[in-house]
């Protein structure tokens, strides 16, 4: 069954630390997409990216850069030289094409608190 | 461009009342999905909406309801409402389109308290 896992429930760090949120997902998909939401304390989901299962390149986009590694099924997020307005959940979600793609399911969350 | 519209932002109802929540998607979005979210369970899939049809659904009871308009805008009902639905329910919206997952938008949600 498809699966997301985020261990890490609550993370400080000292703004302009680096910090690194997990995400382990099981499927049995070959076809899947990967993606990481903000939720910031108005709760609405902010979407950061997505990943096709085809592409396992890392990407960078400022601040953030996110690292994709099929054979451990991880996707990871860094966030370098974070901000106090980097606190907010994150959440890792997990679709798969043979439940429709719009379908997703999510990992429990990283409450991320920078400290000033 | 206007982003997902969900009314009413809050609600609070008591047991045994119905409650329907509308989603506005964006502009030219035909896929409406809704999601649950409670401190318990976390983010849950609860169905989705593509032209007028349910194309996907999550495991929730047969109270819990929804449907899509012409417009594209939906609508999600819950009858006999138990102290458990008490939650931020999500809507989001996409193109909806076949072979890839377009970007899901998400609306500020409807935050509801059963009393």
């Amino acid at each position: 069954a498809q699966k997301v896992t985020q261990a890490q429930t609550e993370i400080s760090v000292v703004e302009k630390e680096d910090v690194t949120l997990d995400c382990v997902y099981e499927t049995r998909d070959t076809t899947y997409y990967l993606f990481w939401y903000k939720q910031p304390p108005s709760g609405e989901l902010v979407f950061l990216i997505r990943r096709n299962s085809f592409d396992e390149q890392n990407e960078i986009s400022g601040r953030y850069s996110w690292n994709f590694q099929k054979s451990t099924s991880s996707f990871n997020f860094t966030i370098t030289a974070s901000q106090v307005v980097d606190s907010a959940v994150y959440f890792c979600a997990l679709s798969e094409s043979r439940f429709g793609n719009e379908k997703l399911t999510f990992g429990t969350g990283t409450r991320l608190t920078i400290i000033p | 461009k206007a982003g997902v519209t969900q009314t009413p932002r809050y609600l609070i109802k008591t047991r045994g009342q119905q409650v329907t929540l509308s989603c506005s998607p964006i502009s030219g979005h035909r896929s409406v999905s809704w999601y649950q979210q409670t401190p318990g369970q976390g983010l849950q899939f609860l169905f989705e909406y593509f032209s007028e049809t349910q194309r996907n659904k999550g495991n929730f009871p047969g109270r819990f309801s929804g449907r899509q308009f012409s417009n594209s805008r939906s609508e999600m009902n819950v009858s006999t409402l138990e102290l458990g639905d008490s939650a931020l329910y999500l809507c989001a919206s996409s193109l909806g389109g076949t072979g890839g997952s377009d970007e899901q938008f998400f609306g500020p949600g409807t935050r509801l308290t059963v009393l």
